[in-house]
């Protein structure tokens, strides 16, 4: 059964504290790791896709990459607005389905 | 529209009580998705349409939870004899034939009291 594990849970930080989270997943063969933020109240925002080990992208503060094991999104000075449950999803061989992570919220503390 | 459509945004359903909720899928998407997403959880895959076609109906809980899609657009997913454990949001995505990007509507959020 294909699993998707975020950590930590929840991460406070403070305004221009730089950090990561963590994504690991166990899957049968994956297609791509998406990378969602979800504000309250509405509906999961897509960040990024990442298909292969070693492929990185970037927005604004925010960086993803991908191992054959695990996915980092690595948030760079962030800032208040930055605040948000970050969810990660897999996407594997075989079918059209994400299969999410419980998620990591994130407090930027001005 | 601009971006996936849901409606209702709220729905308060008492226990027994069947409900219809709408998608609207960014115009020209042909997949379109269904998840449920219990509080502190991620989503959680609930079934499936390329056009009409409904492809996969693997995630719905049970014979209660009926989804159509007839004329390849606009989707709605119903629950029949709703209980307490069907509060939920729902959310519908959808995404372009060459594109495995799935954007999200704001959700249902479904009360059974």
């Amino acid at each position: 059964e294909d699993q998707v594990t975020q950590s930590p849970e929840a991460l406070r930080l403070q305004e221009g504290e730089s950090s990561s989270l963590n994504c690991s997943y166990t899957v049968s063969g994956l297609r791509g790791l998406f990378w969602y933020r979800q504000d309250p109240g509405k509906g999961p925002e897509f960040l990024f896709t990442l298909y292969s080990a070693g492929e990185e992208k970037e927005k604004e503060r925010l960086k993803a990459t991908l191992t054959k094991k695990e996915s980092f999104l690595h948030i760079t000075a962030p800032k208040p607005e930055d605040s948000a449950t970050y969810l990660c999803a897999v996407l594997v061989f075989g079918n059209e389905k994400l299969t999410f992570g419980t998620g990591t919220r994130l407090t930027i503390i001005p | 529209g601009a971006g996936v459509s849901q409606s209702p945004r709220y729905k308060v359903a008492k226990r027994g009580q069947d409900v219809a909720l709408r998608c609207d899928p960014i115009s020209g998407h042909v997949s379109l998705f269904w998840y449920q997403q219990a509080l502190g959880q991620g989503p959680e895959f609930l079934t499936y349409f390329q056009n009409e076609a409904q492809l996969d109906k693997s995630g719905l809980p049970s014979d209660r939870f009926f989804a159509e899609r007839p004329e390849g657009s606009v989707s709605t997913l119903k629950i029949q004899r709703t209980q307490q454990e069907d509060s939920a949001v729902y959310l519908c995505a959808s995404s372009r034939r060459d594109s495995r990007e799935a954007f999200f509507g704001q959700g249902t959020r479904l009360t059974v009291v």
